[in-house]
């Protein structure tokens, strides 16, 4: 079965030090999402990439957070500096939509842990 | 901010009985998809129903959808200790930001053998 690939599964890193996830989409696949998962705030969406556009990031603290696609087998999510409250488990998913009015459904990776010390 | 909200936000059950859980929205859809998570694990899309759709069903699933009332329900019949997770509504919206799909809470399902 095609799956979606995370990297890392898990990361411990203190406050203020770089944190960089990587996610390999399912070829094919032409939307990209990240999704942040807290036991507080439930599943938050960060970014949604279409085409490898970014089409909405307005989840994203953007004076720490980035996220790119530099090609279609990669997209990544940059944390710098981070801090304590970073800490969740982040999910790259990856989908097929097509027009309008097609369905998107999603397939997720197994997430990454991620704990800012 | 959540699009979709579950309703309840935990539910305890027997094996063979019925589990209801639903979910509220806010804006035009093109779908709803209801996924499940396991503890520790990914999202697993279950099934989806279109705008245009009253009701679905796939083996003990049935999802039923009211457009009017921007509200879905997803009942999981003669429940079984394996069915024991997390359940998410996702909206697709309609529009310019089609294809984004936007999670709920959750519920999270606990079935007793």
């Amino acid at each position: 079965d095609a799956r979606v690939t995370q990297t890392p599964r898990h990361k411990v890193t203190e406050m203020g030090q770089e944190v960089t996830m990587r996610c390999q989409p399912i070829l094919g696949h032409n939307t990209v999402f990240w999704y942040r998962q807290t036991m507080m705030q439930g599943l938050e969406l960060l970014a949604y990439f279409r085409n490898r556009a970014p089409l909405d990031d307005s989840g994203m603290p953007k004076d720490r957070f980035s996220a790119e696609m530099p090609d279609a087998t990669l997209a990544t999510l940059k944390i710098q500096p981070s801090e304590p409250r970073d800490s969740a488990v982040y999910f790259c998913a990856s989908g097929l939509s097509v027009g309008n009015s097609g369905a998107n459904v999603l397939t997720f990776g197994a997430g990454s842990r991620l704990t800012v010390l | 901010s959540q699009q979709g909200e579950e309703d309840p936000q935990a539910l305890s059950i027997q094996e063979g009985e019925n589990a209801t859980m639903n979910c509220s929205y806010k804006t035009s859809i093109n779908n709803l998809q209801w996924y499940r998570q396991n503890s520790g694990r990914g999202l697993v899309h279950l099934i989806l129903i279109r705008s245009n759709e009253r009701e679905k069903h796939s083996g003990r699933l049935r999802v039923t959808l009211d457009t009017s009332k921007k509200s879905s329900s997803l009942l999981i019949t003669a429940s079984r200790a394996a069915d024991t997770a997390s359940y998410f509504c996702a909206t697709e919206e309609y529009g310019t930001s089609y294809g984004k799909l936007t999670f709920g809470q959750g519920t999270i399902l606990t079935v007793h053998p």
